[in-house]
């Protein structure tokens, strides 16, 4: 079945730096997307990508869709103890037999040190 | 107001038993999701109802039935509940299969 590769795993930083996290497939997916996910909580999506190439911002937060639709990355500038939490890619896959059906990466657990 | 809701927030039961997780969305989409988030944090697919019709039915136990009895609503049904169910369920739900919304979760402790 189709997987996500994500890196790093988990991350322990100092606040005020950048992060950047990714995640590869073998199989290509026609979205990506990340979300964050705060303890007792369910993911919030923070950036949906539609198109291979597509670079895009959410504040302090910046995704990019691979040109070969294999990949994706997230980088976070200067951050802050509330970007504390778990982050996944995801792959969304096309076709009608596949509708809106989500493959998950394993998770980046980020910790920030104030 | 809340977008995607669980009820129950948590749920500890015995083995053998049959219970139940309500999920209600009120965004108007027309496609709803159960998911599975074990202990490592991995989340996998269970569910997908679009406009009260099953379309994504992984490989999950026939112990767990999903009904969906309009489109707001996707309730779990669990019967003969087992220690490996012990789990975080989430409920989401999009519009036309795009970027999907979660619900809070709804931690389920079998014993």
């Amino acid at each position: 079945g189709q997987q996500l590769n994500q890196s790093p795993q988990s991350m322990f930083i100092q606040e005020g730096e950048d992060v950047s996290m990714n995640c590869t497939s073998s199989s290509i997916f026609n979205t990506w997307l990340w979300y964050k996910q705060d303890p007792g909580e369910g993911p919030v999506l923070l950036i949906a990508l539609y198109k291979a190439g597509e670079l895009t911002s959410n504040g302090r937060l910046t995704a990019q869709f691979g040109i070969t639709r294999k990949d994706s990355f997230l980088n976070i500038s200067a951050s802050i103890p509330s970007d504390v939490g778990i982050y996944f890619c995801v792959g969304q896959l096309g076709g009608s037999s596949n509708t809106g059906k989500l493959i998950f990466g394993q998770g980046t657990t980020l910790q920030v040190k104030p | 107001d809340t977008a995607v809701s669980q009820t129950p927030k948590y749920l500890v039961t015995q083995m053998g038993n049959d219970k139940s997780i309500k999920c209600e969305q009120n965004l108007g989409h027309d496609t709803m999701y159960w998911y599975k988030q074990d202990s490592k944090k991995f989340l996998k697919i269970m569910f997908s109802y679009n406009n009260k019709e099953l379309i994504i039915n992984e490989t999950v136990p026939n112990r767990f039935s999903p009904k969906s009895p309009d489109k707001a609503h996707l309730n779990l049904h669990i019967n003969s509940l087992e220690l490996g169910d012990s789990a975080v369920y989430f409920c989401a739900s999009s519009d036309r299969g795009l970027a999907q919304y979660f619900g809070p979760g709804t931690r389920l402790t079998v014993t």
